[in-house]
Order: C-alpha cells, then structure tokens, then sequence
C-alpha cells in the first residue's frame, strides 16, 4: 500500500525567511498530493494540493513542487510570518483509492 | 455550508464505558474518515467510508466500530473505553478519493 515519508519533523525559522517541507510517497499511482496545516486545538485544514498532470502549483507565500519521476513533493513557504507556526501534513492518493495517506507531520515554529 | 461537524468536543468516560461519537457532514460527500491523533503525533486513520452502507477498516480499529446508514452521518462507536483510546478524534470527508478531504473540529476524548 502507499506510505508517505514527511521530513523534517520539526523545522524553526527566522521570521522572513523561507520553509521547505518534504515528503516521498511510495505508490506510482498516486496522482494527488494535498497539504494541510494543523494549528493548536483545531483539525486539519487543506492549504494547497498539486496534481500529478502538473509540476508545480503557487498561492501567494505558499508554493508546492512535485517530482514524479522521484517520487517526491515538498511545500514551500516565502516569507514566514508568526501566524505560520502550524502543524504540517503532507498527503497522498490516488483516484481509485479509497482514503488517503497521511506523512507524519512536521512542526513549524517561526521565530520573532 | 456547516461542513464537517462533530459532536461532542469533550468527552471524559470512565474505563468500560461505550459511547458514540457523532459525525455529519453537508457537503453530500460519498468518503469518510474516523482519524485519532495522539500527543506529537500523526493522523492514524481508525475507519473509513466509500458510500452508505459500506465501511472498512483503517489502521488501528480495534475496539472502534462505525455504520454507515446515511450519506450525511458516519458516527463512530467505542465498545469499552480504555485508557489507550484517550485521544483526539477526527472525521473528515471528501467528494471522491482523489479529492481535498474536508476536517472536522474535533473530539477530545479523555479515558481515566
């Protein structure tokens, strides 16, 4: 079955500067790859997501790439602001499939 | 559009005691998810759902049982609390497989 691999688990950056989250996913069928962002007391919420027909998808700050041919896609984030700092979970899945597949998580803490 | 709500927020059972966790969504969503998420950790998916009427298991569902009557309503039921199942529950739904998954607020449950 599909696994996703999400690193780094924990990631600190100075406000200002730039965020990369990655994620591999082990299934070739997966043709969709949504991210969520966590934040403290609340559910996940979709903030981006990228199909596997394109390479690379931006919504102002926020920016996602996919690598098909390796399997991997990574979330960007320009210009963190405070209200960044979120729990963040990258996903998989496939149009047949019947749930998707969550990575692990990765903690953003912007730093003032 | 209420989305995806649950009910109760707060739940605290003592060890032994069954209860059911509400799930609805209004979004005419045929996919449904029952998610537990544990302190610095990811989100393990419990159950699951492709329609009414047919249900199939996640990762972890032991002790967990769901039914599937109704498109809107995909409650999920513990048959006797234990300590292990102190969590946070979440459901979520989606159009298709391929397709942003849509979460609800969230149920903490606390088993003493």
């Amino acid at each position: 079955g599909e696994n996703v691999e999400q690193h780094p688990s924990t990631l600190s950056v100075q406000e200002g500067d730039s965020a990369v989250i990655k994620c591999t996913y082990s299934d070739s069928a997966s043709n969709y790859f949504p991210w969520y962002k966590q934040e403290l007391g609340k559910g996940p919420q979709l903030i981006i997501d990228i199909r596997s027909n394109v390479g690379e998808k931006k919504d102002q700050r926020i920016a996602v790439t996919l690598n098909k041919t390796a399997k991997h896609f990574s979330l960007h984030i320009t210009e963190t602001q405070p209200e960044d700092s979120a729990v963040y979970f990258c996903a998989a899945t496939y149009s047949s499939a019947s749930k998707i597949i969550f990575g692990s998580g990765t903690r953003l803490s912007i730093r003032p | 559009n209420a989305g995806v709500t649950q009910t109760p927020k707060f739940q605290v059972l003592k060890t032994g005691q069954s209860m059911t966790l509400q799930c609805a969504q209004d979004m005419n969503h045929e996919y449904m998810s029952w998610y537990r998420q544990d302190p610095g950790m990811g989100l393990r998916l419990i159950h699951y759902s492709v329609g009414a009427g047919i249900t199939d298991q996640g990762e972890v569902p032991n002790g967990y049982n769901v039914s599937r009557s109704t498109t809107e309503d995909f409650p999920l039921r513990l048959l006797s609390a234990a300590p292990s199942q102190t969590s946070v529950y979440f459901c979520a739904s989606s159009y298709s497989g391929d397709s942003s998954g849509y979460f609800g607020p969230g149920t903490r449950l606390t088993v003493t």
